[in-house]
């Protein structure tokens, strides 16, 4: 099984700037297929990128993913007050296609 | 537009079984598959596993054999998850996912078990 990390686990940044989020996997994700998701309060999930660099469709700009093997990056360019959520990267590679913990992005 | 529906919330017993649905529209059902994924309160986010919508074959993630079924009614593109002796610890929203990177989500079933 493929374990992600995601880290850090809180980021506390003010609208405007710039968020890095990282998630680190135990072994190598083949292809790249890498998603990640921002999860509000009180909703479902939703899908941002996926293959690691793809944008999902009616995803801003502002999001942008990058990384292979097992170093993958999520990041928001200039934080708007609707991106404070939870970020969750997953791999969808190899079964069990497991999900990181979390990572929360609050606001300072 | 790509929309999954799920059923309403669930209060059960210890012990008892539920059935959550998951009535998809928008798309060809058969053509993507379709993944559940649980979420106890205030924690992340667990893959169930995945039902081949085409072919009825299901994957479960480890900790999630033998009390977890999926299945499908493809005459009314609904695929199910019914979990059977029901302990306090599954607890928890369960989603419906389309597609290998979850592309649209249903908006959640709560089951809730307590005695």
């Amino acid at each position: 099984e493929i374990v992600l990390t995601q880290s850090p686990g809180t980021l506390s940044l003010s609208p405007g700037e710039r968020a890095t989020l990282s998630c680190r996997a135990s072994h190598t994700v083949i292809s790249t297929y890498l998603a990640w998701y921002q999860q509000r309060p009180g909703q479902a999930p939703r899908l941002l990128i996926y293959d690691a660099s793809i944008r999902a469709t009616g995803v801003p700009d502002r999001f942008s993913g990058s990384g292979s093997g097992t170093d993958f990056t999520l990041t928001i360019s200039r934080l708007e007050p609707e991106d404070f959520a939870v970020y969750y990267c997953q791999q969808h590679a190899t079964s069990p296609y497991t999900f990181g913990q979390g990572a929360k992005l609050e606001i300072k | 537009q790509v929309q999954l529906v799920q059923s309403g919330s669930e209060l059960k017993k210890p012990g008892a079984s539920v059935k959550v649905s998951c009535k998809a529209s928008g798309y060809s059902f058969t053509a993507n598959s379709m993944n559940w994924v649980r979420q106890a309160p205030g924690q992340g986010l667990e893959w169930i596993g995945w039902i081949n919508t085409n072919t009825g074959n299901p994957t479960y993630a480890p900790g999630f054999t033998g009390r977890f079924v999926f299945s499908l009614d493809t005459s009314v593109s609904t695929a199910y998850l019914e979990i059977s002796s029901l302990k306090t610890e599954d607890t928890a929203v369960y989603y419906c996912a389309r597609y290998r990177y979850l592309d649209y989500w249903g908006q959640g079933t709560l089951v809730t078990v307590s005695s």
